[in-house]
């Protein structure tokens, strides 16, 4: 079994100021991980993904994780924050059985300040 | 690509009423999921279908919803009779199902309304 947790389900930040959201997963086999966003009133759209190989991914917008496999992580970072960021942010974790299917995270929602 | 296509995006009804939402999943994609986002319970996944053929309904929250997907294009979630509480916004989903490492592609998602 497949699990995602979120830590922090609101985040705030000053815009210019380092973003951290942090995802802890849990996976029998080797995960794929994933980073969305979904801006108000719309649908979730992929930020970025670990699959194999190099563990820092960069993503969209600036953003970019890193997969530790000891910590079981997958923490979203991006180095200045700007007011567009704002938006709620959900990790999911895949593993190659049920025909792709995610486990999602709660969410975390980040608000930047001016 | 359109992408993910949903309709309609917006649905006030009344309680007990019939409502089907719609999507049509992006061509070539062979998994389609079905998701119900609410403030109280977030983001559920309702049920999901791979090749046409639904794999995991346990999401379904009661025998007033039922999905199906006749064909590769097309997929409804319809439920009836309609409650208040079945407000909420749906997504739909799509996946190449033998893909792990893709991603999902969400729809815009449907805003439906009971009232």
């Amino acid at each position: 079994a497949q699990s995602v947790t979120q830590l922090g389900s609101h985040v705030s930040v000053s815009e210019g100021a380092l973003v951290l959201l942090r995802c802890n997963y849990s996976s029998s086999v080797p995960p794929y991980l994933f980073w969305y966003v979904q801006y108000p009133n719309q649908g979730l759209q992929l930020l970025l993904k670990y699959t194999t190989g190099a563990t820092l991914v960069k993503g969209i917008n600036g953003f970019e994780a890193e997969f530790k496999k000891s910590e079981t992580s997958f923490h979203l970072t991006k180095p200045s924050a700007h007011m567009s960021d704002a938006a709620e942010y959900f990790c999911a974790v895949t593993d190659n059985t049920n025909a792709g299917k995610s486990t999602f995270g709660d969410g975390t929602t980040l608000t930047v300040k001016p | 690509d359109a992408g993910v296509i949903q309709s309609p995006r917006h649905e006030v009804t009344e309680m007990g009423q019939e409502v089907t939402l719609r999507c049509k999943p992006i061509s070539g994609h062979n998994s389609l999921f079905w998701y119900r986002q609410t403030m109280m319970r977030g983001l559920e996944l309702l049920i999901y279908f791979n090749n046409n053929v639904p794999i995991d309904d346990s999401g379904m929250p009661e025998d007033r919803f039922s999905a199906k997907m006749p064909n590769a294009s097309f997929s409804t979630l319809k439920i009836q009779p309609s409650e208040p509480r079945d407000s909420a916004v749906y997504f739909c989903a799509s996946s190449l199902g033998d893909r792990v490492n893709y991603g999902y592609t969400f729809g815009s998602g449907t805003r439906l309304t009971v009232v």
